[in-house]
């Protein structure tokens, strides 16, 4: 089955940084990425995703980029402000039909510094 | 989150108890999914129902059942809780393979002392 890796576990930037998080996927089928943001004490909230038929999307001040040869995507977030802290986590659904199953990486805990 | 709502929020309960998780949703959404989520693994898929009566194991199914009478509701049980059980349990919804995700519920506590 599927397998996603996200890094980093940990990032700690300052306010009005970037913050870039990485994933991987192993299926080459996969064709769906979204991306979810988790605030502490609630569920996941999907704040962008990309198709696999496009290299890269933008929302105002957060982006994804799709490397599909290589397997990999990132989630760019620019001019970054103390409410973007939280756990942000990765996914992908397989190609074929996988009933809209997402398999998640592991997380990375965003925290910007007033 | 509007839509989908998981009871109870917190529950502690003792090892070999057994254990129901209920997700009700009113959006009407086909696709229903049970995930726990445990410090450094993530979100992992227990069950999914892909309609009333259908469902299907997921990655960490083991100790785990599932049912769907009805659209709106999705029944996790945890037939002899362990401690390995121990982890946040969030719901979600969808509408399949063309979707845009899940909508997620707030999730439920479940400490197994």
């Amino acid at each position: 089955g599927e397998n996603v890796e996200q890094h980093p576990s940990t990032l700690s930037v300052q306010e009005g940084d970037s913050a870039v998080i990485k994933c991987t996927y192993s299926d080459s089928a996969s064709n769906y990425f979204p991306w979810y943001k988790q605030e502490l004490g609630k569920g996941p909230q999907l704040i962008i995703d990309i198709r696999s038929n496009v290299g890269e999307k933008k929302d105002q001040r957060i982006a994804v980029t799709l490397n599909k040869t290589a397997k990999h995507f990132s989630l760019h977030i620019t001019e970054t402000q103390p409410e973007d802290s939280a756990v942000y986590f990765c996914a992908a659904r397989a190609g074929g039909t996988s009933y809209g199953k997402l398999t998640f990486g592991q997380g990375t805990i965003l925290t910007v510094h007033p | 989150d509007a839509g989908i709502t998981q009871s109870p929020r917190h529950k502690v309960t003792e090892t070999g108890t057994p254990v129901t998780l209920r997700c009700h949703q009113t959006e009407n959404h086909r696709y229903m999914y049970w995930y726990r989520q445990d410090p450094g693994h993530g979100l992992r898929l227990i069950h999914y129902s892909y309609g009333v009566k259908d469902t299907d194991k997921g990655e960490v199914s083991d100790g785990y059942s599932v049912s769907r009478s009805k659209t709106e509701d999705f029944l996790l049980t945890l037939e002899s809780a362990t401690s390995s059980q121990t982890s946040v349990y969030f719901c979600a919804i969808g509408e399949g393979d063309r979707s845009h995700g899940y909508t997620f519920g707030s999730g439920t506590r479940l400490t197994v002392v």
